[in-house]
């Protein structure tokens, strides 16, 4: 099956620096979501980006299904956006193992 | 906005009992899955069911686990006989036919004892 995976594993930064996360896919997809896990353990839907950029607030993400990855870009981050981002790929989706972000005061 | 719930949020139980974890899909949505995330690992795809069959299953997918949808809006994820590596989140997800984004559950912290 598909191999998906992101970097960098862990990223901590300064309340108000931008970051920009990566996943790497080992083949063609027909889905790709981009999720914050909170500290309650929700995934909360951030993207579904298979192909093309997207933008919401202060998150936009870009897929370049062609070259097989996806970069979500966190800018003037917030202590709120600490958590787990996770991408998945495909119908039966293949989580990456996550970037887990702290942002310090 | 239309999403999909779980109960329990939280079900703790004795190793050897058979636990049976709820989800409601979103109304209009066809294929159902359900996937599971031990606590510090990433988040592994169990199994998808559409018309009333599995469509596909991974390999922790056994014999000890089951779907089923009882009636027209559950659906749920047995485990028959509970062991400790199964304390685990447990994600239910929904799409409608067509478009392939999946939304997810807020998920059931299983704790096996």
């Amino acid at each position: 099956g598909i191999q998906v995976e992101q970097s960098p594993p862990d990223l901590i930064l300064q309340e108000g620096a931008n970051s920009t996360l990566r996943c790497n896919f080992s083949d063609s997809v027909n889905n790709l979501q981009w999720f914050h896990q909170n500290p309650w353990g929700q995934l909360i839907n951030l993207f579904y980006i298979p192909s093309g950029t997207k933008q919401n607030g202060r998150l936009s993400a870009t897929t370049v299904a062609t070259e097989r990855y996806s970069l979500l870009y966190i800018s003037s981050s917030q202590t709120t956006d600490s958590g787990v981002y996770f991408c998945a790929a495909n119908n039966d989706m293949r989580f990456g193992a996550g970037t887990r972000l702290t942002v310090k005061p | 906005e239309p999403e999909v719930t779980q109960t329990p949020s939280h079900q703790v139980t004795q190793m050897g009992q058979e636990v049976i974890l709820r989800c409601v899909p979103i109304s209009n949505h066809l294929y159902f899955y359900w996937y599971r995330q031990i606590l510090g690992q990433k988040v592994e795809f169990l199994v998808s069911f559409y018309n009333n069959e599995i469509s596909e299953k991974s390999e922790i997918f056994d014999d000890q686990f089951s779907v089923e949808r009882p009636d027209g809006s559950n659906f749920t994820l047995k485990i028959r006989s509970t062991k400790l590596e199964d304390s685990a989140m447990y994600f239910c997800a929904s799409r409608i036919r067509g478009a392939y984004e999946q939304y997810f559950g807020p998920g059931t912290r299983l704790t096996v004892t």
